[in-house]
């Protein structure tokens, strides 16, 4: 069954470092989506991705953060700059196109920021 | 803003009991509404789903009806296994293609 995949599993970066997180989300979906869960607090929307460009963005996505789908199956999130309060889960999601309801999720990347 | 709000956990129950985890949405508009499920150390698996008001989704002896009522999507099941711990959340969609979530509930199933 396909699935999306996340790397790496954990990522342990210095405050103010840069760092990027990687999916390859299902090979014929074309929506993408990055959320974000805090220890112990929701999960919450980061981004959405579609035809190349961001669809709808979160107030947390500020200007340290991007997207990027380099090539035909990875799609990235950068932190430019990373804080201590940085330090979360990050999930990466993808739908079909005309299906953008079932999002199917990968495992997690656990970002600790020291 | 939209929200979902979820009892809290941890919820611990014996094998063969009952499930209830209530879940309630504000009502703007009529999203679609789901359960995700967490097993420890994997990603949230969509568990089911209900797109319309009286839409009862689901999937492994798992039920949730949507109520436009009383806003509510609470999961049920009627008899829990061990297999089933992990944390659930409930989520609605919104246009845009966001999905928000609530805080999710631990359950701990004990043999």
């Amino acid at each position: 069954e396909p699935e999306v995949t996340q790397t790496p599993s954990h990522q342990v970066t210095q405050m103010g470092q840069e760092v990027i997180l990687r999916c390859v989300p299902i090979s014929n979906h074309l929506y993408f989506y990055w959320y974000r869960q805090i220890l112990g607090q929701k999960v919450e929307f980061l981004v959405s991705f579609y035809n190349n460009e961001i669809s709808e963005k979160s107030e947390i996505f500020d200007d340290q953060f991007s997207v990027e789908r380099p090539d035909g199956s990875n799609f990235t999130l950068k932190i430019r700059s990373t804080k201590l309060e940085d330090s979360a889960m990050y999930f990466c999601a993808s739908s079909m196109r005309g299906a953008v309801n079932e999002q199917f999720f990968g495992p997690g990347t656990r970002l600790t920021v020291l | 803003g939209d929200s979902v709000t979820q009892m809290e956990g941890p919820v611990t129950l014996s094998e063969e009991a009952f499930l209830t985890i209530n879940c309630t949405y504000t009502a703007t508009g009529y999203p679609s509404l789901f359960w995700y499920v967490q097993y420890p150390g994997e990603g949230l698996q969509l568990l089911l789903k209900a797109t319309k008001a009286d839409d009862k989704g689901s999937n492994k002896g798992f039920e949730a009806t949507y109520r436009k009522e009383t806003t509510s999507f609470h999961l049920e099941k009627g008899s829990v296994q061990v297999s089933d711990s992990a944390v659930y959340f409930c989520a609605r969609f919104n246009q845009g293609g966001k999905l928000i979530f609530g805080q999710g509930t631990e359950l701990s199933v004990k043999p």
